[in-house]
């Protein structure tokens, strides 16, 4: 099983400022690497798919990079909406697996 | 409207059984991979099965095999998941969700429905 680590666990920043979340991979994922977003009481969000792919309707502001077993997830101008909880997936191989989880909060 | 609408979650007692629904609406449900995937109470994401757009082969986690049975009818846009041998650790809310490519395996899930509440108690 691929084990994905999540860093921070709690990222603390303001509005208008940059977010840079990390995803690392247990073993290489290829570029077969997405990102969601879930704020509470709700569903997860897909933002980006296959490393940097930004899905349907999602802002410019979010960006996906990496490959292999190193992934980062940036947000530049934090808006007030983006203050949520942002998980990786791969779908490399079976199981799929997400990380733990990463809390953005406002500081 | 793409929407996924999840149904049959309840409370039952240790090694109960249920069967949660998913129906499909605004895609051609018959051309993806659907998949459930769950959340225990503050807990993150976890993947639990996948089934191929034809209902052909079914992947699942393994703390699942062997209780759980996914399964499709695409004449009626709807997925299933029979839930067997239950156990409060099945405790969570369960996502249907949809695959975002219609010609892939594994996928990232571009449409989720809005969950249903399995407890698992006692």
């Amino acid at each position: 099983e691929i084990v994905l680590t999540q860093s921070p666990a709690t990222l603390s920043l303001s509005p208008g400022e940059r977010a840079t979340l990390s995803c690392r991979a247990s073993q290489s994922v290829s570029s077969f690497l997405a990102w969601y977003q879930q704020k509470p009481g709700q569903a997860p969000r897909l933002l980006i798919y296959d490393t940097s792919n930004r899905a349907t309707g999602i802002p410019a502001r979010f960006s996906g990079s990496g490959s292999g077993t190193d992934f980062t997830l940036t947000i530049s101008g934090l808006e007030p909406e983006d203050f949520a909880v942002y998980y990786c997936q791969h779908r490399s191989d079976w199981p799929i697996t997400f990380g733990q989880g990463t809390r953005l909060e406002i500081k | 409207d793409v929407q996924l609408l999840e149904s049959g979650g309840g409370l039952l007692q240790p090694g109960g059984s249920l069967r949660l629904s998913c129906a499909a609406s605004g895609f051609i449900f018959s051309n993806y991979g659907m998949s459930w995937v769950r959340q225990a109470p503050g807990k993150g994401l976890e993947w639990v099965s996948t089934i191929s757009y034809s209902g052909g082969t079914t992947y699942y986690a393994d703390s699942m095999k062997g209780r759980f049975t996914l399964s499709r009818d695409n004449s009626k846009n709807t997925l299933y998941l029979q839930m067997n041998s239950l156990r409060a650790e099945d405790t969570a809310v369960y996502y249907c969700a949809k695959d975002i490519s219609d010609s892939r395996t594994r996928d990232a899930f571009d449409i989720w429905g809005q969950g249903t509440m399995v407890t698992v108690s006692a």
